[in-house]
């Protein structure tokens, strides 16, 4: 069964710490993988995508690695800031006829001051 | 360009009505997906609409239908409301390949009473 797990499942830090943001699945075969942010009752907006081939994305304090071999993505976010506070989908799309997508659960993010 | 424009934005309804959400995707995008978020759940599928076809279905119940229109805009009807139906219904638009991801809409919440 094509499932995305994402931890921690909530998750409070400091502003100006960093942290990272694990995604497991099990979606298989495996097109491409993105990172959504979704701010409270907004609709999710996209951070970065990756392909099979990728390592390495980054969009600014936002970084995505990928290993495709054990089937395992994370989000680093380097010096947070509280526009961070959001939760946080690993979104996966495989490669059947219909390019059905898994979202996760998503992680949800708070950062204090 | 515009982005995915979901209508009405708030709404409120009694148990045993029906509603109709509205959206228009990014022009030039043929595919259009509904999705329902309560709080605390992630984003749950309920059906992919592609050029008027459904092309995709979650596991909703046959209460929730929609369809789409030749312009790409597309509606989404949930007849005889339950309280448990109250939620953030979000509407992505993407052009159908593998490779462009969804862009979404900022979501009609709808309140049962």
């Amino acid at each position: 069964k094509n499932q995305v797990e994402q931890s921690p499942q909530s998750l409070i830090i400091l502003e100006g710490k960093n942290c990272t943001l694990q995604c497991n699945y099990t979606v298989s075969p495996f097109s491409n993988l993105r990172w959504y942010k979704q701010d409270t009752g907004r609709g999710p907006v996209s951070l970065t995508i990756m392909t099979f081939s990728e390592n390495t994305k980054s969009n600014g304090r936002y970084t995505a690695t990928l290993d495709a071999d054990t089937k395992q993505s994370s989000l680093h976010i380097t010096a947070s800031q509280l526009s961070d506070s959001a939760s946080y989908i690993c979104v996966v799309r495989g490669t059947t006829s219909y390019d059905k997508v898994i979202f996760g659960p998503g992680t949800s993010l708070s950062v204090i001051p | 360009k515009a982005g995915v424009t979901q209508t009405p934005r708030y709404l409120i309804k009694t148990r045993g009505q029906q509603v109709t959400l509205s959206c228009s995707p990014i022009s030039g995008h043929r595919s259009v997906s509904w999705y329902q978020q309560t709080p605390g759940q992630g984003l749950q599928f309920l059906f992919e609409y592609f050029s008027e076809t459904q092309r995709n279905k979650g596991n909703f119940p046959g209460r929730f239908s929609g369809r789409q229109f030749s312009n790409s805009r597309s509606e989404m009807n949930v007849s005889t409301l339950e309280l448990g139906d109250s939620a953030l219904y979000l509407c992505a638009s993407s052009n159908g390949d593998r490779v462009t991801g969804y862009t979404f809409g900022s979501g009609t919440r709808l309140t049962v009473v």
